[in-house]
């Protein structure tokens, strides 16, 4: 398994403003994830985070806007740019183990963001 | 594009009662994970099933696989008002996950 933390667990911010939020998994992995939940909803994946290179965008999410880190195996940050009232969300951080040929997903306590 | 379907989307039950949630998809999954979130909390994993047919059991919750590995089902007994929550299926194909829209359980003491 892997425990994962997230820093902030909330905040409150302006529209126009950005917020970093980071993401520490307490073992090595391959693969670390970032999605948004809107209250009461389920998960859509935001990007997945590559050590190294450039993070993999999903469909209707760009760098611009969500512009994220990873600069080792246990470690990302995920930014949310110049926001808007339509950015709140929670945001949950996922690192993948892998099982033999399988695999198991697990997810941070997440961020909830309110832009005002 | 793959979707996964859960049934009900709500469910308000008494204490005791027992309950099935459904998932089904018309995609093969390689495994299927269900995960259960409180408020204001990130999803936990319950089990991850990735044989077809395959039944897990973690005390009063009981889950499996379809033969096809298309559809999945959680069943809880004996329902107490701890199993409260979201309860959300994930389909596993290639390197990322398809979660389904959850189930909204409420166990009323």
């Amino acid at each position: 398994s892997a425990v994962i933390s997230q820093k902030p667990s909330r905040d409150i911010c302006q529209r126009g403003t950005s917020l970093t939020i980071q993401c520490q998994v307490d073992s090595q992995v391959t693969m670390m994830f970032w999605y948004r939940q809107q209250p009461g909803q389920s998960l859509t994946l935001i990007a997945t985070a590559n050590q190294g290179s450039e993070a993999t965008y999903e469909s209707g999410f760009v760098i611009d806007k969500f512009p994220i880190s990873r600069p080792n195996l246990t470690f990302s940050t995920l930014t949310v740019s110049n926001m808007s009232p339509e950015d709140s969300s929670i945001y949950l951080c996922s690192a993948k183990i892998t099982l033999g040929s399988n695999y198991e997903q697990y997810f941070g306590p997440g961020t909830r963001l309110t832009v005002t | 594009t793959q979707l996964l379907e859960q049934s009900p989307q709500f469910l308000s039950i008494q204490e005791g009662e027992n309950l099935t949630v459904y998932c089904n998809s018309s995609s093969v999954f390689s495994s299927l994970q269900w995960y259960r979130q409180e408020p204001g909390e990130g999803p936990v994993l319950l089990v991850t099933v990735v044989t077809g047919g395959e039944v897990k059991k973690l005390k009063r919750l009981t889950f499996q696989f379809g033969d096809a590995r298309k559809d999945s089902s959680l069943h809880i007994t004996a329902a107490q008002p701890g199993d409260t929550g979201l309860y959300l299926c994930a389909g596993g194909s290639n390197y990322k996950l398809t979660f389904g829209k959850g189930t909204l359980l409420t166990v009323n003491p």
